[in-house]
């Protein structure tokens, strides 16, 4: 595996529902990140932690919560969701401040009905 | 606004055959770029990268060819085979800040027996 892991692999979710992803990197990287991949649009970032604190917020709505309690773990809480919002879900994390990702979880697929 | 793009969605090849997958940028401050590969349900996979101090680079049977001239990626696969099927994106690395890695839509390679 890629050392970057992501639960549940697959969520189907109402507009009124909570719900949250969640994210474990087991390399000892200081920087996680997440990241939306939907069928018509280029791979977007949506969020970056560096050593817990967050240092990118791309312009996400806020029905996205991101929560970093620590270097290994990232949260993507979510609420109120709309269709469109249907995706996949990517992880990924890095050392360093380059700001590149360098490995990827495999991502959730997230289904709003 | 500023993009990468592919110039082919698909592309079949022999297994056996060199593949060659072209990307365009449009940012010339870009100073380095990354190939990523994806299998079907899975995140992406770093394969190679270059700096803009370079135009080539080569990795096990992968090659990254840059010309900063026209703004334009390679990434040649050698002996293709069945395992490197799978959508291959660039990214180019802007300068400053962490919202600086731009993907590209992706290109699916399809090897063929």
């Amino acid at each position: 595996e890629t050392g970057v892991t992501q639960t549940p692999r697959h969520l189907v979710m109402g507009m009124t529902n909570k719900k949250s992803l969640k994210c474990e990197q087991h390399l000892g990287h200081n920087a996680m990140y997440w990241y939306k991949q939907s069928a018509k649009k280029p791979l977007e970032l949506m969020f970056v932690y560096s050593l817990e604190e967050r240092v990118e917020n791309n312009s996400v709505p806020s029905r996205f919560s991101p929560e970093c309690p620590n270097s290994s773990h990232l949260f993507l809480h979510l609420h109120t969701l709309q269709p469109e919002d249907s995706a996949l879900y990517l992880c990924a994390s890095s050392q360093g401040t380059s700001g590149t990702p360098s490995v990827f979880g495999p991502g959730t697929r997230l289904t709003v009905l | 606004g500023e993009s990468v793009g592919l110039h082919l969605p698909t592309l079949s090849v022999q297994e056996g055959d060199n593949s060659i997958i072209n990307c365009a940028y449009s940012n010339s401050a870009s100073d380095y770029f990354i190939w990523y590969k994806q299998e079907s349900g899975k995140g992406p996979q770093f394969i190679i990268d270059i700096r803009s101090n370079m135009d080539k680079r080569q990795g096990q049977r992968v090659t990254v060819l840059l010309n900063k001239t026209v703004k334009h990626l390679s990434l040649q696969i050698a002996a293709t085979q069945p395992g490197d099927s799978a959508v291959y994106f660039c990214a180019e690395n802007r300068p400053g800040g962490y919202n600086k890695l731009i993907f590209g839509a992706g290109t699916r390679l399809a090897v063929h027996p």
